[in-house]
């Protein structure tokens, strides 16, 4: 079955950037969403198509996808990106895929 | 505004049965593939299960293949999914989300979940 596999965890102090990683076999033919999980709230799209913004997403959440790695930038993080992340594509052999998810913390 | 809101969680023995539904409302549900998407306590996103909008077009994840089932009523602009002989380990919140089983797509937007928990 096809795995996605992220960092579980990255810090990023406040106005720095942000990368996150998603690894997966040939990931780079798939197309890859991003989701945003805060505590106690359901997931929100931030990336969809490897790098577009959903109307509402802040300019600093930018995607790439390449190869056999994705990934997620937040450039000039803020406190109110802290937050739980999580990658997703659909393989023929297993449908769709989440990462692991990777905290992000911002301290 | 698009809303997406569950119902029929609750706490069942293994073994037993649920069925959740989603309704569905702000945009064309029959437009759209719709699908199910669950978090167990303090783990990751696991898709369950998709259905597109042509009838019939359905597809499941091999932890619940056999035992779930996937509807929607086009009429209704309401999804559901049929759970039989439940597991401890199919213990989640559900989410009912917009977007399809097949092809790569989109999950946008989710709704607030409905928790299912079996236990003896």
């Amino acid at each position: 079955s096809y795995e996605l596999i992220q960092p579980p965890s990255v810090s990023v102090s406040p106005g720095q950037t942000a990368t996150i990683t998603c690894s997966g076999d040939k990931l780079g033919d798939k197309y890859i969403s991003w989701y945003q999980q805060k505590p106690g709230q359901s997931p929100v799209l931030v990336i969809y198509y490897d790098a577009k913004r959903p109307s509402g997403i802040p300019e600093r959440f930018s995607g790439s996808n390449s190869g056999n790695t994705a990934t997620l930038t937040i450039t000039g993080t803020q406190t109110m990106d802290e937050a739980d992340y999580y990658c997703q594509a659909w393989d023929s052999s297993t449908a769709h895929v989440f990462g692991t998810g990777t905290k992000v913390t911002v301290l | 505004e698009v809303q997406l809101v569950e119902s029929g969680g609750g706490v069942v023995r293994p073994g037993e049965s649920l069925r959740l539904s989603c309704a569905a409302s702000g945009f064309a549900f029959d437009d759209y593939g719709m699908s199910w998407v669950r978090q167990a306590p303090g783990k990751g996103l696991e898709w369950v299960s998709g259905i597109n909008t042509a009838v019939g077009s359905a597809g499941y994840a091999d932890s619940v293949k056999g035992r779930f089932s996937i509807s929607r009523d086009n009429a209704k602009n309401s999804m559901y999914l049929q759970m039989n002989s439940l597991r401890v380990e199919d213990t989640a919140l559900y989410f009912c989300v917009r977007g399809g089983w097949d092809g790569a797509t989109k999950f946008d937007p989710w709704g607030q979940g409905t928790l299912v928990t079996v236990s003896s």
